[in-house]
């Protein structure tokens, strides 16, 4: 079973404060690698993808992937309030077709 | 503007019945979609692969017989639930797979 890990939170930080969302995945194969946000009833979003080792930015989003620790996360610097939602992480392995395998989610409450 | 359009949002039907959800690709041409499931704070589940012109490939454990996908064209794909129960309730969710993926907005379907 191939299967993508994350601590499901509730992540508590306070605004301003960065965010580390951690997520890890079994199967050696995965080449692409996503983080999606998901608020209460609504389908999720894409917020990064990274398919290289190292550290991937986008605003106050930062990636960072390591293969060879099978590991992925996220930064989120300067949180506010509207970051608070559920964040997924997603894998693709070479042998899924496209389809994505999704961690269960880290809830993530950024406080005034 | 919307990539994946999705329809119904939302849906409540009596158990017994049939439901049809509707997912379209705006932007392109998709000869493969996805179709998700996801329960109250569980992850996406992949349930089938929808596939213009064939037939679906459905995940291990769900039912290719109650729940019928069908692609008929390069932007339309169709997912029925039949003989709805209530523990078919869940947030049911497309997608196409450009660029990670992009997701229609979800329906949620209670049977009652």
């Amino acid at each position: 079973q191939k299967e993508v890990e994350q601590n499901s939170g509730p992540l508590s930080v306070p605004e301003g404060a960065i965010a580390s969302l951690n997520c890890t995945y079994s199967d050696r194969g995965s080449q692409s690698f996503f983080w999606y946000r998901q608020y209460s009833g609504k389908s999720p979003e894409l917020i990064m993808s990274i398919y290289s080792n190292g550290d991937k930015e986008d605003g106050r989003f930062t990636a960072q992937l390591n293969k060879a620790s099978q590991y992925v996360s996220l930064l989120i610097r300067d949180s506010q309030p509207s970051d608070s939602a559920t964040y997924l992480c997603a894998v693709k392995s070479s042998n899924s077709g496209y389809a994505l395998n999704f961690g269960k989610g880290t809830s993530l409450l950024v406080t005034p | 503007g919307a990539v994946v359009s999705q329809h119904p949002s939302w849906v409540i039907c009596k158990s017994g019945t049939s439901v049809k959800i509707e997912c379209r690709s705006l932007d392109f041409q998709a000869t493969t979609m996805f179709w998700y499931r996801q329960f109250p704070k569980q992850s996406l589940m992949l349930m089938a692969t929808s596939n213009e012109g064939s037939k679906a490939t459905y995940e291990q454990g769900v039912e290719k017989d109650k729940f019928l996908i069908n692609h008929a064209s390069l932007t339309l794909s169709t997912l029925t639930v039949t003989s709805a129960h209530p523990e078919d309730s869940s947030f049911y969710i497309c997608s196409i797979p450009q660029a990670g993926a992009f997701f229609g907005q979800g329906t949620r379907l209670t049977v009652v």
